[in-house]
């Protein structure tokens, strides 16, 4: 049963434009979000995270919006640069017990941005 | 300040061998926890320790295993390689308290 749905494998966005990634999670218990991004060959690189206590987080171009009744959250980069061309992946932890330090994962949607 | 460090970063085995996989955290990190990437299944938790504890365990078999040392360096060991066990190992870091984990490069491993 996979509690983290990243539906959209891939998008492909216009330098310059908004790009939008989008997240869906089923585990209630779930009460912080994070983005990760990661390049071939490297390791994820933590990018934004967001508490269940707030509803939008911004760091830049980056902003993530959470909304917690459709148990959804997205990833908006404003502009979109072709260096941020990579995989994102939404994770997801609980607060409960050791559930703290366990991150479960999406499955990655791999953006591209074309100059 | 250094990152996560990962050795080896390549590895090649056979079926039915056991392979041992080392992180070095980000200096004044004391966990430390190790995931599993496939094309498949993405990235799957396989275990969390903290002051060599092991605090949390994700859903794979018993030939995963791991331990952590004193200096928070961490070790992961899979026996009797299946086929399956390829994959790129990541390991990650963060400070007590913190759910933001810093990763390694990761090591590919590769079971023939």
């Amino acid at each position: 049963d996979q509690q983290v749905k990243q539906n959209s494998p891939s998008l492909s966005v216009q330098e310059g434009r908004i790009s939008i990634l989008n997240c869906d999670y089923t585990n209630s218990m779930f009460d912080y979000f994070l983005w990760y991004k990661k390049y071939p060959a490297e390791g994820p690189t933590f990018l934004i995270s967001i508490s269940s206590i707030k509803d939008k987080n911004e760091d830049g171009r980056f902003t993530v919006f959470l909304n917690k009744s459709a148990k959804h959250l997205s990833l908006h980069i404003v502009p979109s640069q072709p260096g941020d061309s990579a995989v994102y992946f939404c994770a997801a932890s609980g607060n409960s017990g050791g559930s703290n330090y366990k991150l479960t994962f999406g499955k990655g949607t791999l953006l591209t941005v074309n100059p | 300040k250094a990152g996560v460090t990962q050795t080896p970063r390549y590895l090649i085995k056979t079926r039915g061998q056991q392979v041992t996989l080392s992180c070095s955290p980000i200096s004044g990190h004391r966990s430390v926890s190790w995931y599993q990437q496939t094309p498949g299944q993405g990235l799957q938790f396989l275990f969390e320790y903290f002051s060599e504890t092991q605090r949390n365990k994700g859903n794979f078999p018993g030939r995963f295993s791991g331990r952590q040392f004193s200096n928070s360096r961490s070790e992961m060991n899979v026996s009797t390689l299946e086929l399956g066990d390829s994959a790129l190992y990541l390991c990650a870091s963060s400070f007590y308290g913190l759910r933001e984990q810093y990763f390694g490069p990761g090591t590919r491993l590769t079971v023939t």
